[in-house]
């Protein structure tokens, strides 16, 4: 079974714009989750997915959003990017209910200049 | 909410050496526990995971960890490490009474193994 895929895997962009990266889950899995990783703030949830419906949102501001589709692909997009904003950004799926257990894809590395 | 801490930033160690990377956590409702390892340039692959049952865990290439409920700690340990296990690790909690998959992670614990 192919893994999580996520593109594109190197981005850079300059502060201002915006940017929308891309996540295909295992196939089977609805549920897809982001997460942005960082040195300075480690790994820090974002938000979550499930059949085209945001189940959890993490304490982020409304700059990054998201959106699932039918076929459970995911993008998330981030308007006006800040300096700050220059991360490694993470994508998991998982089954439904499968009590956490996610599975990463290889991440989208996006600098911000 | 839940927190997670990685008591140690760093941990070198020697080739064929034991290691045992810890991990406390925190949390008001009970959770699942994982441990997942990051290689360079690369995203989390997940190493072991406790959901019940056994407090003893074992995981993928040789790594086992012990749920300990009353210290709320699931360290990770390994009884010989190789070169090949110099990497990043992550310990993750999941909160088992919100539905959905969100994880709270740790620091991180780079391992660096010496020849």
């Amino acid at each position: 079974k192919a893994g999580v895929t996520q593109t594109p895997r190197y981005l850079i962009k300059t502060r201002g714009q915006q940017v929308t990266l891309s996540c295909s889950p295992i196939s089977g899995h609805r549920s897809v989750s982001w997460y942005q990783q960082t040195p300075g703030q480690g790994l820090q949830f974002l938000f979550e997915y499930f059949s085209e419906t945001q189940r959890n949102k993490g304490n982020f501001p409304g700059r990054f959003s998201g959106r699932q589709f039918s076929n459970s692909r995911s993008e998330m997009n981030v308007s006006t990017l800040e300096l700050g904003d220059s991360a490694l950004y993470l994508c998991a799926s998982s089954l439904a209910g499968a009590y956490g257990t996610q599975y990463f894809g290889p991440g989208t590395r996006l600098l911000v200049l | 909410a839940q927190s997670v801490t990685q008591l140690d930033s760093q941990v070198p160690v020697f080739e064929e050496a034991p290691v045992e990377l810890r991990c406390n956590y925190s949390s008001s409702v009970s959770v699942y526990l994982f441990w997942y390892v990051q290689y360079p340039n690369q995203g989390l692959q997940l190493l072991l995971k406790y959901l019940s049952g056994s407090t003893l865990v074992k995981g993928i290439n040789g790594f086992e960890a012990e749920f300990n409920k009353s210290q709320t700690s699931f360290h990770l340990r390994k009884p010989s490490v190789h070169i090949s296990d110099t990497a990043e690790y992550f310990c993750a909690v999941s909160d088992q009474e919100t539905s959905g998959s969100r994880l709270t992670f740790g620091e991180g614990t780079q391992l660096t193994v010496n020849p």
